[in-house]
């Protein structure tokens, strides 16, 4: 059975960086879109971007000049970086796998979550 | 960006009622479309992908229609376990958007 875990910080500065990682078990990094999506509270989800496990990079616009992410292989790892955060940065975190048939990308696995909150 | 949005935003059911879930895009998306369960404190679940597609694992009371802007999303006959949140998604362009949600509470 697949399984995503998030982990990283609960607490950031304004202005500092944002670092998450999620470790996928029970399944190959290949050939999925490996996906951070967010939900600000009281807000709807947000999709934050992915990464191909090929190394191609999608990012929101919205957030595309402040978001990095980076994949880890031999850890069966990847990682979301979100610089200048502000409180506006402050959500439930959570990691996807996203599966691609037909053009048609869903997100079939997720992790449960992390909160981040950017304070001071 | 492709705006969603799902009505009603809340709705109030009992266990056995059928019950449909309505979600409208700003602009054509196809069938480019999934649906989400999600209960507070567990990870998201996807129940339907490209509109109509049932996800391996889900029961069968659930299924998805529709095509171009218009989506339904329709659980047959309600279980205790049914009573969450759910989204819709367009995977049609990117940024992927969802909508607002649809809080399915018990009556």
């Amino acid at each position: 059975q697949v399984q995503l875990q998030e982990s990283g910080p609960g607490l950031v500065k304004p202005s500092e960086t944002l670092s998450l990682t999620c470790t996928v078990s029970g399944g190959s990094i290949n050939p999925y879109y490996w996906t951070w999506i967010r939900q600000p509270p009281g807000k709807a989800l947000e999709w934050v971007g992915y990464i191909y496990y090929g190394g191609g990079t999608s990012y929101n616009p919205s957030l595309k000049s402040r978001v990095t992410m980076s994949l880890d292989t031999s850890k069966n790892q990847f990682s979301l970086n979100l610089n200048s955060v502000t409180a506006a940065d402050t959500a439930v975190y959570y990691c996807a796998r996203g599966k691609e048939m037909s053009r048609i990308i869903y997100f079939d696995y997720w992790g449960h979550g992390t909160l981040v909150t950017v304070s001071s | 960006d492709i705006q969603m949005t799902q009505s009603p935003s809340s709705l109030s059911a009992s266990v056995g009622d059928r019950v449909t879930i309505t979600c409208r895009a700003s602009q054509s998306v196809t069938t480019y479309l999934n649906w989400y369960q999600h209960k507070v404190g567990k990870a998201p679940k996807l129940l339907i992908y490209a509109a109509s597609s049932l996800q391996s694992g889900v029961p069968s009371r659930f299924s998805g229609s529709g095509s171009g802007t218009d989506f339904t999303l329709t659980i047959s006959s309600l279980q205790l376990e049914d009573f969450a949140t759910y989204y819709c998604q367009q995977i049609y362009s990117t940024p992927y958007t969802f909508g607002q949600g649809t809080k399915l509470e018990i009556k």
